[in-house]
């Protein structure tokens, strides 16, 4: 079946411009999560969608950074006048159920390919 | 952002040679999960655990939770050259939530 689908794979772009990043999620797939990496580095949590609630948007680094996700499906993360320090792979992630069971077993996340955003 | 201590961060290996890393959080964890990320490529989830001293296998590999929930651990007995990569722990470190916090990692690399 179909991944996590993220575009692009690549993007370039210049100090101080916008750039949209997008995420297809498994079809069905309530939970969506942003993860940052920076090169050699671990996985920055961002932001994390579940069903119609209001996202945890506790992870984002500043208030350039802003995510959307529209019907519940596709997710869209918003970075406004892009810094050097912005570069990094940006990791979609999706799972089944995003509901806290503190005693029951979670889905695991499915990621996608990422986004490898460079700012020159 | 909130991270996860994962020991070692780095482990250069012979093959043959065991391995383990070691996650270690402040708060009592309802679950934790692990995943490998190869070089290139992105994290892929390998387990689960949820009981408190649960030890899971999965063929060379030993998943397990402290008693406490409050450390895991993984295991490789016998590395392999396709046992190179980065293996993240993950858990939901703020009590109630599904919002999953990755460990800093231990890339391991294994020298044939």
């Amino acid at each position: 079946g179909a991944g996590v689908s993220q575009s692009p794979s690549n993007k370039v772009t210049e100090k101080g411009k916008d750039v949209e990043l997008r995420c297809d999620p498994i079809s069905g797939h309530t939970a969506l999560y942003w993860y940052r990496q920076s090169l050699g580095q671990g996985l920055e949590f961002l932001i994390y969608f579940q069903g119609n609630s209001a996202p945890d948007k506790s992870g984002l680094p500043s208030d350039r950074f802003s995510a959307e996700r529209t019907g519940g499906s596709v997710s869209t993360l918003t970075i406004q006048r892009t810094q050097q320090e912005d570069s990094a792979v940006y990791l979609c992630a999706s799972s089944h159920r995003g509901t806290a069971e503190p005693s029951s077993y979670n889905s695991p996340l499915h990621f996608g390919n990422g986004t490898r955003l460079t700012v020159t | 952002g909130q991270q996860v201590m994962q020991i070692p961060q780095y482990q250069h290996v012979q093959e043959g040679e065991d391995f383990t890393t070691y996650c270690n959080s402040s708060t009592t964890l309802s679950n934790i999960q692990w995943y490998k990320q190869r070089p290139g490529g992105h994290p892929v989830f390998l387990i689960q655990l949820v009981k408190s001293g649960e030890v899971k296998k999965q063929k060379r590999l030993t998943f397990q939770f402290g008693e406490a929930k409050k450390n895991s651990s993984l295991h490789i007995t016998a590395t392999q050259t396709t046992d190179v990569g980065t293996y993240f722990c993950a858990g939901p470190f703020t009590s109630g939530t599904y919002k999953y916090i990755f460990g800093t990692g231990t890339r391991l690399k294994v020298l044939a």
